[in-house]
């Protein structure tokens, strides 16, 4: 049974960085076809696809958060990654990760159970 | 990037009701169209991918429809643990985007 679970702070002061760990088991993280992305959603909005990576580190990223976003894999923690520069109130949100790939690289049939984030001094 | 525009943003129904959530992309994307739904509090759940394929474990009253620029999702017989909020989500172009949502409420 594949589970993800994200971890990181809570609470990120502006211009500051944040990040996030997503821990993955029940399958290698290098292995087969799968992607690993990360999503967003602010408290009663939509979802944001913020961008991916796959087994072999090939990373695609969100043209809108693009110049602020870095998505990293360390295979020998089976572990995925989510760097974002230079915060500001408007990153306050879930962050979801998320994996794709049995249906397309961006279907998401298994997710993390979320963690929010806030931006705030 | 492909806007998708779902509607109703929101709607009131009753258990068993037939209920119909349409998604309009503003380009054709060739059926590269997935619904999730999401409960309060809780991660999305995939429900259907490539316009109309059942994910496994979604009840058979879920089904997609769809072609070109316009897709429905249509629960038929509406149950209790339905209530919640439904995404459409494109993903012939990149970055892959969704619709804003809509949220299912009890009648």
């Amino acid at each position: 049974q594949v589970q993800l679970q994200e971890s990181g702070p809570g609470l990120v002061k502006p211009s500051q960085t944040l990040s996030l760990t997503c821990s993955v088991s029940g399958v290698s993280i290098s292995g087969g076809s799968y992607y690993w992305s990360w999503i967003r959603q602010p408290a009663g909005k939509g979802l944001e696809w913020i961008g991916r990576i796959n087994a072999g580190g090939r990373t695609n990223y969100n043209p809108s958060l693009k110049s602020r976003v870095t998505i990293s894999v360390d295979t020998s923690k089976n572990q995925f990654s989510l760097i974002l520069s230079s915060v500001t109130a408007a990153d306050t949100a879930v962050y979801y990760c998320a994996m794709g790939g049995i249906w397309g690289p961006d279907a998401f049939d298994i997710w993390g159970q979320g963690t929010k984030v806030t931006v705030s001094s | 990037d492909i806007q998708m525009a779902q509607s109703p943003s929101s709607l009131s129904a009753s258990v068993g009701d037939r209920v119909t959530i349409t998604c309009r992309a503003s380009q054709s994307i060739s059926r590269y169209l997935n619904w999730y739904q999401q409960e309060p509090g809780k991660a999305p759940k995939l429900l259907i991918y490539a316009a109309s394929s059942v994910q496994s474990g979604v009840p058979s009253r879920f089904s997609g429809s769809g072609s070109g620029t316009e897709y429905t999702l249509t629960i038929t017989s509406l149950q209790p643990e339905d209530f919640a909020t439904y995404f459409c989500q494109q993903t012939y172009g990149a970055p892959p985007t969704f619709g804003q949502g809509t949220k299912v409420e009890i009648k």
